[in-house]
């Protein structure tokens, strides 16, 4: 059974990087798209970007100028960098596969709450 | 951006009611939809996938139907563990976006 695991700080300082890690376990990495999405409390969802495990990505443009995902196949990780965040960057982040042959997200993490706040 | 619009936002029924809810999309997306069930503090679920396509291990009282820009999901007989918030997603182009959510209540 394919488990995916967020981690990383759950508070951030406005204007620094949130950084956070997504650990796959029971699957490979190889051979998906894997992505990131985030949920403002009391809000609904919002995608960020793709990232294909060879490297090549696909972000939102609303966050495109912010955003770096990227992927380590020797650590079966995926990770998401966004910068210069503000208040309202806080939100529950998920990281989610794609379902091969489709655009639906088949497995996905039980999200980490990350707070933008000084 | 393609944008998803769900209702009701909230609705309340009680345990064995027949129970639509509709997305509808800002222009045609084929088939290309899923629906998700989120629950607090556990991993979003994928239930439908290419509008009408049931996920693996998912009740049967769970269906999609729908194409082109309207789409539905029905729960054919509502369970006490079927609370929970419901959302379109569309994958027919990018970004990827979804509906505003749908809380079902259980009376």
């Amino acid at each position: 059974q394919v488990q995916l695991q967020e981690s990383g700080p759950g508070l951030v300082k406005p204007s620094e990087t949130l950084s956070l890690t997504c650990t796959v376990s029971g699957g490979s990495i190889s051979n998906y798209y894997w992505s990131w999405i985030r949920q403002p409390p009391g809000k609904g969802l919002d995608w960020i970007g793709y990232i294909y495990y060879s490297g090549s990505t696909n972000y939102n443009p609303s966050l495109k100028s912010r955003v770096t995902i990227s992927v380590d196949t020797s650590k079966n990780q995926l990770s998401l960098k966004l910068s210069s965040v503000t208040a309202a960057d806080t939100a529950v982040y998920y990281c989610a596969r794609v379902r091969r042959g489709t655009g639906a997200f088949d497995y996905w993490g039980q999200g980490t709450l990350v707070t933008v706040s000084s | 951006d393609i944008q998803m619009t769900q209702s009701p936002s909230t609705l309340s029924s009680s345990v064995g009611d027949r129970v639509t809810i509709t997305c509808r999309a800002g222009q045609s997306i084929s088939s290309w939809l899923a629906w998700y069930q989120l629950k607090p503090g556990k991993a979003p679920k994928l239930l439908i996938y290419k509008a009408s396509s049931l996920e693996s291990g998912v009740p049967s009282r769970f269906s999609g139907s729908g194409s082109g820009t309207e789409f539905t999901l029905t729960i054919s007989s509502l369970q006490p563990d079927d609370s929970a918030t419901y959302y379109c997603q569309q994958y027919n182009s990018y970004p990827r976006t979804f509906g505003q959510g749908t809380k079902v209540e259980i009376k």
